[in-house]
């Protein structure tokens, strides 16, 4: 059974760094085809991508924030990291993690961990 | 970027009627798309993908299909627990892009 579970901060400044995590069991991220994701959803608005990380330790970002965005995974721990660099209150959203398969299908989601940017 | 309009935005439909959303690429995804739905406060769940397949225990109720450009996501007999909101979202290329949702509401 595969079950995901972010942590995060809760609040953080405008200009700050945020760091996520993603916390997994049912799968391992060294096995081949597996991969982690991590998108977004504003509060009543629609989903974002941001980026994904495969068992090869190949990385994927959205180019629309550029280089603020970081993944890396920690196999032996089944855990997945998120960092944003500096945040401003467009970040703010729930921010979810999601196994990822074949051709970057979500199919098992994180209940996801609100973060609110605010001075 | 890969473009998705969805179609329509809002839905109020009875139980018991067929309701059909609609998604519309920018440009040919070949199939590469997939439908999710949100429950209120929920995280999203993976309905549909490759346009047509069904995810395992989604009820048989659901059905996609579409090709090149335009794809539909079609609930047959709808049922009180399919009040929710459905993405659809292109996995043909980086980076990957969701519609913006239809909202589906009972009448």
């Amino acid at each position: 059974q595969v079950t995901l579970k972010e942590s995060g901060p809760g609040i953080l400044q405008p200009s700050h760094t945020l760091s996520l995590t993603c916390s997994f069991s049912g799968f391992s991220l060294s096995t081949y085809g597996m991969g982690v994701s991590w998108i977004r959803q504003p509060s009543g608005k629609g989903l974002e991508w941001l980026a994904s990380i495969w068992w090869n330790g190949n990385t994927y970002n959205n180019p629309s924030l550029k280089s603020r965005l970081t993944v890396s995974k920690d196999t032996s721990n089944n855990q997945a990291f998120l960092k944003v660099t500096s945040v401003d209150t467009a970040d703010t959203a729930t921010y979810y993690c999601a196994h990822t398969r074949g051709t970057t299908l979500f199919d098992y989601w994180g209940q996801g961990v609100m973060v609110t940017v605010s001075s | 970027d890969i473009q998705m309009t969805q179609s329509p935005a809002s839905l109020s439909a009875s139980l018991g009627e067929t309701v059909t959303i609609e998604c519309l690429a920018s440009e040919d995804i070949y199939s590469n798309l997939a439908w999710y739905q949100q429950k209120p406060g929920k995280s999203p769940q993976l309905l549909i993908y490759y346009a047509n397949s069904l995810n395992d225990g989604v009820p048989s109720r659901f059905s996609g299909s579409g090709s090149g450009t335009q794809y539909s996501l079609k609930i047959n007999s709808l049922q009180s627990e399919d009040v929710s909101i459905y993405f659809c979202q292109q996995n043909y290329d980086s980076p990957y892009t969701f519609g913006a949702g239809t909202k589906l509401e009972l009448k």
